[in-house]
């Protein structure tokens, strides 16, 4: 069956560029995770959505980033005036159940270079 | 405040049994241990999950003990497709979810 999907799996912006991120988690998941990853870093826990109700944005680095899942399906991780050190793999993650304790299904991220 | 440590990198050999730990000394009553394996270019895999004692499943072992401040995962008979980067991480409830926390993983090198 279809797995987490994520666009544009690359993208390249210019410095002060706004840059939108789409997650489709697997149908009828309940919770979506999206992470930031560095080169050769972990995974760095950024947002928590249940269905359409974002629970936790600790994580974001700044408010120029700002995520949406408004119909509890798909999800959108927006950066705004882009800068060099937001370079990163951008990783969406749902699961089946509320909590995110069931297996986290990642999609294959997007790798954003901001120039 | 990093919430979990591991090796940097490990080498193996096929057909070995392959045993990463990880140290945890900061975790909660209520955390789980998850393990995730990832390729390069490719987002992070379940592999295993546990909360104490051992839990084993079609791919790997999950050892904790009983303080629960390391566990290790265990995989048997590598082979060279194993090659990947391991993560441990523990979830800490907040709220009604969990938030995960990655480290900076284990590269695990098969050799033939």
């Amino acid at each position: 069956g279809a797995g987490v999907s994520q666009s544009p799996r690359y993208k390249v912006a210019k410095r002060g560029q706004d840059v939108a991120l789409r997650c489709d988690p697997i149908s009828g998941h309940v919770s979506l995770f999206w992470y930031q990853q560095a080169l050769g870093q972990g995974p760095e826990f950024l947002t928590y959505f249940q269905n359409e109700a974002q629970l936790d944005k600790s994580g974001l680095p700044s408010d120029r980033f700002f995520a949406e899942r408004p119909e509890g399906s798909v999800s959108t991780l927006k950066i705004q005036r882009t800068q060099q050190e937001d370079s990163a793999v951008y990783l969406c993650a749902s699961s089946l159940d509320r909590d995110g304790l069931e297996t986290q299904y990642f999609g294959p991220g997007t790798r954003l270079l901001v120039l | 405040l990093a919430k979990t440590t591991q090796p940097i990198s490990m080498d193996s050999y096929e057909g070995q049994e392959v045993n990463i730990t990880c140290s945890h000394n900061n975790i909660a009553t209520n955390d789980y241990i998850t393990w995730y394996q990832q390729f390069p270019s490719q987002g992070p895999r379940f592999i295993i999950q546990g909360y104490k004692t051992k839990v084993t499943n079609e791919v790997a072992s999950l050892f904790i003990p009983a303080d629960r401040k390391s566990s290790t995962l265990s995989l048997p008979r590598v082979s060279l497709s194993d090659t990947a980067v391991y993560y441990c991480l523990v979830g800490e409830p907040v709220d009604n979810f969990n938030k995960f926390y990655f480290g900076s993983g284990t590269k695990l090198n098969v050799k033939p």
